[in-house]
């Protein structure tokens, strides 16, 4: 069965301390890997799309990486306004609906 | 203008109410999505309108019913809901029709009581 698995549920960071958001997924034929943002109460804001291993895609402070296994989205430096759950989701096979995360939810401390 | 307009933003109905909620771009996009949102939850694809074409997620029951009126606007209307389908619906939209929802609306927050 198509999975997708982000860890942690929740990542509480300083103003400044980088670190990773992890997105694991076991699917069939990957068509496309998505991250989004959603502030509380907000729909989902798309940040990027991954399509192959070794693909790489940078916005601002935040970085998105891509392996056969797993994408990491790494956040450098993060601000407070940063704050957000980030969500991952997957396109597989013939199906054209996306298989979603269940998000990290991260708080950065000013 | 890369937004998707909803209407209401809250909304509170009895289980006998019939309701719509309304959903509008002006980006041109052929793909329109509505989905379900619960608290702590990723979203869930209720339907998308794709080329004026309809797919339906067969896990929805027929008390949510969508229409499309033209290629900009998307409503759902509502009728005999249960308390448990209080949630956030989200409409998104993407510029064609892969299924990737490129922008989404601040949504409706729904309360059946």
């Amino acid at each position: 069965e198509d999975q997708v698995t982000q860890s942690p549920e929740a990542l509480r960071l300083q103003e400044g301390e980088s670190s990773s958001l992890n997105c694991s997924y076991t699917v069939s034929g990957l068509r496309g890997l998505f991250w989004y943002r959603q502030d509380p109460g907000k729909g989902p804001e798309f940040l990027f799309t991954l399509y192959s291993a070794g693909e790489e895609k940078e916005k601002e402070r935040l970085k998105a990486t891509l392996t056969k296994k797993e994408s990491f989205l790494h956040i450098t430096a993060p601000k407070p306004e940063d704050s957000a759950t980030y969500l991952c989701a997957v396109q597989a096979g013939s199906n054209y609906q996306l298989i979603w995360g269940a998000g990290t939810k991260l708080i950065i401390k000013p | 203008d890369t937004e998707v307009t909803q209407t209401p933003k809250h909304l509170v109905m009895g289980m006998t109410n019939k309701k719509s909620l309304k959903c509008e771009q002006h980006m041109g996009h052929r793909a329109m999505y509505w989905y379900k949102q619960k608290a702590k939850k990723p979203p869930e694809l209720m339907f998308v309108y794709s080329y004026e074409k309809l797919s339906i997620n067969e896990s929805v029951p027929s008390r949510f019913s969508p229409e499309c009126p033209n290629s900009s606007l998307l409503n759902l209307h509502l009728h005999a809901l249960q308390p448990e389908d209080s949630a956030l619906y989200l409409c998104a939209s993407s510029q064609d029709g892969t299924g990737t929802p490129e922008f989404f609306g601040s949504g409706t927050r729904l309360t059946v009581v």
